[in-house]
Order: C-alpha cells, then sequence, then structure tokens
C-alpha cells in the first residue's frame, strides 16, 4: 500500500531554534498534503493544506510566518516551525493524497517536537 | 465551517462485550466519513470509512452507520478484545482526499 514517510520521528531542542520537518510519499505522486498538530490528549487540528508548486493554505489561527510549508515536488513537503518556543512543543503529523481529491489519504508517522 | 462532536470521550467495557462511539457533524456538504483507531504516540490508522450515498458498512468485527437526515454516524465494534483499546477519532471531510475535521476522540478502554 501506499506509503508516507515522516522524518524525524522525535526532535527536542533549544527555544529559539527553527525545526524541518519532512514529508515524503515513497510511492505515489502527492499532489496534497496536510499538516496537522495534535497536542497530549486532544484531536488533530489542520493546521494547512499544501497543493504542489502551489502556497499553502492555512487555517485560521495558524501563523503563516511562523510555520512555513514548502511543497515543491510531487513527494516531499516539509513544514519548519521557526523561533520555537515551548508552547509549539506537540505531535506534528502530515498526510498526502494524490489524484485529484478522489484518493484516500495516508498519513506519515508523525514527529513529536519538545522544545526545552 | 465544519464541525464533529464525539461522544462518549471515555469508555470502558468488558472483553467480549460490545463498544458503541457516535459522532454528528454540521455541514450537510460532507460526504466521507472514515474512523481512526490511533494508539499512544503513533500514527491515525483507518478501520473503516462510510460515504454519504451508503446506510451501514460493516468488516468482520467493526461496522460504522451513517444518518445523512440527521447528520450523525457511528461506530460498532463487537466482541471487544484488549488489543481494541485505543484512542478512537471518527472525521468528516467534502470528499476522499479532502482535509479532515476530526472529532475530539474516544479513548477507548477494553477491560481482560
Amino acid at each position: 500500500g501506499a506509503v508516507v514517510s515522516q522524518h524525524p520521528s522525535w526532535v527536542i531542542c533549544k527555544s529559539g531554534t527553527s525545526v524541518k520537518i519532512e514529508c515524503r510519499s515513497l510511492d505515489f505522486q502527492a499532489t496534497t498534503m496536510f499538516w496537522y498538530r495534535q497536542f497530549p490528549k486532544q484531536s488533530l487540528m489542520l493546521m494547512a493544506t499544501s497543493n504542489e508548486g502551489s502556497k499553502a493554505t492555512y487555517e485560521q489561527g495558524v501563523e503563516k510566518d511562523k510555520f512555513l510549508i514548502n511543497h515543491a515536488s510531487l513527494t516531499l513537503s516539509t513544514l519548519t516551525v521557526t523561533s520555537a518556543h515551548p508552547e509549539d512543543s506537540s505531535f506534528y503529523i502530515c498526510s498526502a493524497t494524490g489524484g485529484n481529491g478522489n484518493q484516500p489519504q495516508h498519513f506519515g508517522d508523525g514527529t513529536r517536537l519538545s522544545i526545552l | 465551517g465544519e464541525n464533529v462532536e464525539q461522544h462518549p470521550s471515555t469508555l470502558s467495557v468488558q472483553e467480549g462485550d460490545s463498544a458503541v462511539i457516535k459522532c454528528t457533524y454540521s455541514d450537510s456538504a460532507s460526504n466521507y466519513f472514515p474512523w481512526y483507531k490511533q494508539e499512544l504516540g503513533k500514527r491515525p490508522q483507518l478501520i473503516i470509512d462510510i460515504r454519504s450515498n451508503v446506510g451501514e458498512k460493516k468488516d468482520q468485527r467493526i461496522a460504522v452507520t451513517l444518518n445523512k437526515t440527521a447528520k450523525h454516524f457511528s461506530l460498532h465494534i463487537t466482541e471487544t478484545q484488549p488489543e481494541d483499546s485505543a484512542v478512537y477519532f471518527c472525521a468528516a471531510s467534502s470528499g476522499y482526499g479532502q482535509n479532515f475535521v476530526f472529532g475530539p476522540g474516544t479513548r477507548l478502554s477494553v477491560l481482560p
């Protein structure tokens, strides 16, 4: 089946650091990728939707200058958390889908981000 | 926008009993309703889904029912086993590959 690889799986860094998370579709072309954030014991909340070659669409309340999303190819999207602070500590999960909205979504394994 | 509610937030059942989790949604344009199982620190895993043109779908011990008029759908797990213990999320979407709006989740504990 379709595989989405997310890297790194776990990162711990100091406050003020920028962190990049990669999401790759390994065996299909991901025309659309979604980035979700999940705080402990809470649900997944959509942060942004990215389409290959276009600017990402951010959900209300998500700062686009803080969470930089790049979807430069059909197999790779990156999320960069700039100047991360402890309140950004969370579980970040990407999902990817191909086709024109007629293909199922496949989730990555997630990245646990801890900011000290 | 879409709003998905889910009940109960926690559910404990004895092994072998059935478990039912209910969700409601607000946007009548939603037409795809997946259910995910998530274990601690892991990715959500799709366990069953249903489209709005179907009222019920079953896969072994798991079934989902949809009442589009009332805008609610339910997950039914029969003959529960300890390995069914996890957090379950329902979601609603306007399409198969569109962004999901997730419910708040139900923590299911199956007691041996």
